[in-house]
């Protein structure tokens, strides 16, 4: 079945470090690969996606990275801050589809 | 605007009682509905979803039970609870998708089930 890993499940960064979250992705047909951020006791909400059709989507600080090819696609997230700090939840799913898959989370925390 | 409502926020029930927990959406028509749990520390895992009345897809065999008797409306139920159903469950709602939408998760504030 369908299947989403994210790596790592834990990172710690200094204060205005980058900060890299990868994920991989099992079904071929998936097209939209959203991210999400869970601030401690909050729900989760999308803060960046890409489509198969683009590489790479850059929005201020954080940028996605996809490579269809070897079913990959990554968070980047530069010059940290305490307010990155939180859960980071990478997605698949197919455009026009009604199920997202998501990855186990990764948990943010940058040190200042 | 939209605004989906889950209640209770928490809830401590002793194992083999029942459960049921419901959520609402508002300011949309039509949505498709979905149930997460999220076990303490780990991801978010794909329990049923809705993309009408009456219409629902389990995704993992369990003792739980999801309706939906009308049509923002979306309920999760147990005849008897287990430990392991502990968690955050998440209900969550996106725009019914056309061809080339993306089907963006909206979620609900959650619900803190504790099993004893």
């Amino acid at each position: 079945g369908e299947n989403v890993e994210q790596h790592p499940s834990t990172l710690s960064v200094q204060e205005g470090d980058s900060a890299v979250i990868k994920c991989t992705y099992s079904d071929s047909a998936s097209n939209y690969f959203p991210w999400y951020k869970q601030e401690l006791g909050k729900r989760p909400q999308l803060i960046i996606d890409i489509r198969s059709n683009v590489g790479e989507k850059k929005d201020q600080r954080i940028a996605v990275t996809l490579n269809k090819t070897a079913k990959h696609f990554s968070l980047h997230i530069t010059e940290t801050q305490p307010e990155d700090s939180a859960v980071y939840f990478c997605a698949a799913s197919s455009v026009g589809g009604f199920k997202t898959i998501f990855g186990a989370g990764t948990r943010l925390f940058v040190k200042a | 605007s939209q605004t989906i409502h889950q209640w209770p926020a928490t809830l401590v029930q002793p194992v083999g009682s029942p459960l049921s927990l419901e959520c609402t959406v508002e300011g949309t028509s039509n949505p498709n509905l979905y149930w997460y749990r999220q076990a303490a520390g780990r991801g978010l895992q794909l329990l049923f979803y809705s993309v009408g009345i009456g219409q629902i897809s389990s995704e993992v065999p369990q003792n739980l039970s999801a309706s939906r008797p009308q049509d923002r409306q979306f309920i999760l139920s147990s005849k008897k609870l287990l430990l392991s159903d502990s968690g955050f469950y998440l209900c969550a709602w996106s725009v019914q998708v056309g061809r080339f939408d993306k089907n963006e998760q909206f979620f609900g504030p959650g619900t803190r089930l504790t099993v004893l």
